[in-house]
């Protein structure tokens, strides 16, 4: 167990429809990430967020969205799903904001994912 | 942007020493180097992270020549369980000052009996 809690572990939905994946980062951890992983593109960073703030973005689609709640724990919000949406969603926490000063120090302990499945 | 060139994939039998070398020519002089395993269908793990020299866990070794252009991963003994794809991982800059790890495809290390 990583610390780092992922609901839910597997889920299947319809094109069109909406989906929530919830994260609960590692205790004392303030970062968030959210990373996408499907069999043709390997790992892609989506967004990061610190202490309930947005902190930078990757190539996140705007039909995905995300937020960072006061308890520390981040939900990524998928909408109007396609079939090439399905992939393994991973959240990501780390001590550390990120910023320049820490550059390349910055270790993340992942959780264990969520398939998504859309038909 | 420092990016990062490993092999695609790797074969090795058990109780062999597994070496994987990563390229990263562009690496900033702050930038730290760190390596990850990834089992199928779950997160990537931490394995060890170095700045310079060499760096030993109870897992691995890490060797950073002095120009840092270059890193190697060292698993001692590997057994089937060491079977996973390897990522390293360079400091990269994104938008707004944060550093973002960045995964690329990463090593594909099957160890065979």
């Amino acid at each position: 167990d990583s610390g780092v809690t992922q609901t839910p572990k597997h889920l299947i939905t319809a094109t069109g429809q909406r989906v929530t994946l919830r994260c609960s980062p590692r205790s004392g951890d303030l970062s968030v990430y959210w990373y996408q992983q499907s069999l043709d593109q390997g790992l892609q960073f989506l967004i990061q967020y610190y202490n309930g703030e947005e902190r930078a973005k990757g190539n996140i689609l705007e039909r995905f969205s995300a937020q960072q709640f006061p308890d520390l724990h981040s939900e990524l919000n998928l909408s109007s799903l396609e079939l090439g949406d399905s992939a393994l969603y991973f959240c990501a926490s780390s001590a550390q904001t990120g910023a320049t000063s820490n550059s390349g120090a910055n270790v993340l302990t992942f959780g264990a994912g969520s398939r998504l499945t859309v038909l | 942007l420092a990016k990062t060139t490993q092999p695609i994939s790797m074969d090795s039998y058990e109780g062999q020493e597994v070496n994987i070398t990563c390229s990263h020519n562009n690496i900033a002089t702050n930038d730290y180097i760190t390596w990850y395993q990834q089992f199928p269908s779950q997160g990537p793990r931490f394995i060890i992270q170095g700045y310079k020299t060499k760096v030993t866990n109870e897992v691995a070794s890490l060797f950073i020549p002095a120009d840092r252009k270059s890193s190697t991963l060292s698993l001692p003994r590997v057994s089937l369980s060491d079977t996973a794809v390897y990522y390293c991982l360079v400091g990269d800059m994104r938008s707004g000052g944060s550093y973002i790890p960045t995964f690329g495809r990463g090593t594909s290390l099957i160890v065979h009996p």
